[in-house]
């Protein structure tokens, strides 16, 4: 069965910094994707990265890389240069190629930019 | 600019009412997902559909059932409504279901 795990449920980081969120996932499909979505006290739910299983290279948009180690199963978020507008609850995903397509969601990780 | 929109932000509904939650999205796509989120438990796949008139179980499909009737709307539908399914409901829809899926705001449903 398919799993997203996010063992953070909370974490902090100065203002500027960067910070690792982190992500490990348990497919048995051959090809799926990989994304990070960032969602706000608002509870809209913002699109940040995606990453294909066959991608060679990590995935990056703006301030957002995404770390992708196939063979430890891990997909880690990095935030650099922080910001406090970061502050938000953060949600790692997996979808599949096989079968049916769907999304599966971690249980989140609640990040707090402190100035 | 993509849209997917809830018919409600805030929802209070009596115990044993039946529930509409109408979700419409203007981007042509054919997967539409429903999913709840609670806090600790992340979201959690409620039903999706792949086709008009097309349907599936996620993973927590007891008390709920949907409806695709065209393809730019997909509506869940709570058949009589429980303190339990008090939570906030997020309706996505996709291209593929493999790529970014797209969220509508969220529907904030309290039973009382």
């Amino acid at each position: 069965a398919q799993k997203i795990t996010q063992t953070q449920p909370g974490m902090f980081v100065q203002e500027k910094e960067a910070v690792t969120l982190d992500c490990t996932y348990d497919t048995s499909d051959p090809s799926y994707g990989l994304f990070w979505y960032k969602q706000p006290s608002s509870g809209e739910m913002i699109f940040l990265i995606y990453q294909g299983s066959y991608d060679q290279q990590n995935a990056t948009e703006g301030r957002y890389s995404l770390n992708f180690q196939k063979a430890r199963k891990s997909a880690n978020l990095v935030i650099s240069a922080s910001q406090l507008g970061d502050s938000a609850m953060y949600f790692c995903a997996m979808s599949s190629t096989s079968g049916t397509y769907k999304y599966i969601f971690g249980t989140g990780t609640r990040l707090k930019v402190l100035a | 600019d993509v849209k997917v929109t809830q018919s409600s932000r805030y929802l209070v509904k009596r115990t044993g009412e039946k529930v509409f939650l109408e979700c419409v999205q203007d981007m042509d796509h054919e997967n539409m997902f429903w999913y709840r989120q609670d806090p600790g438990l992340g979201l959690r796949l409620i039903y999706f559909s792949y086709d008009v008139k097309m349907k599936e179980k996620g993973d927590i499909p007891e008390g709920y059932s949907v409806s695709r009737e065209k393809k730019e709307r997909f509506s869940l539908i709570l058949e009589s409504a429980s303190t339990n399914q008090t939570s906030m409901y997020l309706c996505a829809s996709s291209i593929d279901g493999i790529t970014e899926a797209f969220f509508g705001q969220g529907t904030r449903l309290t039973v009382v």
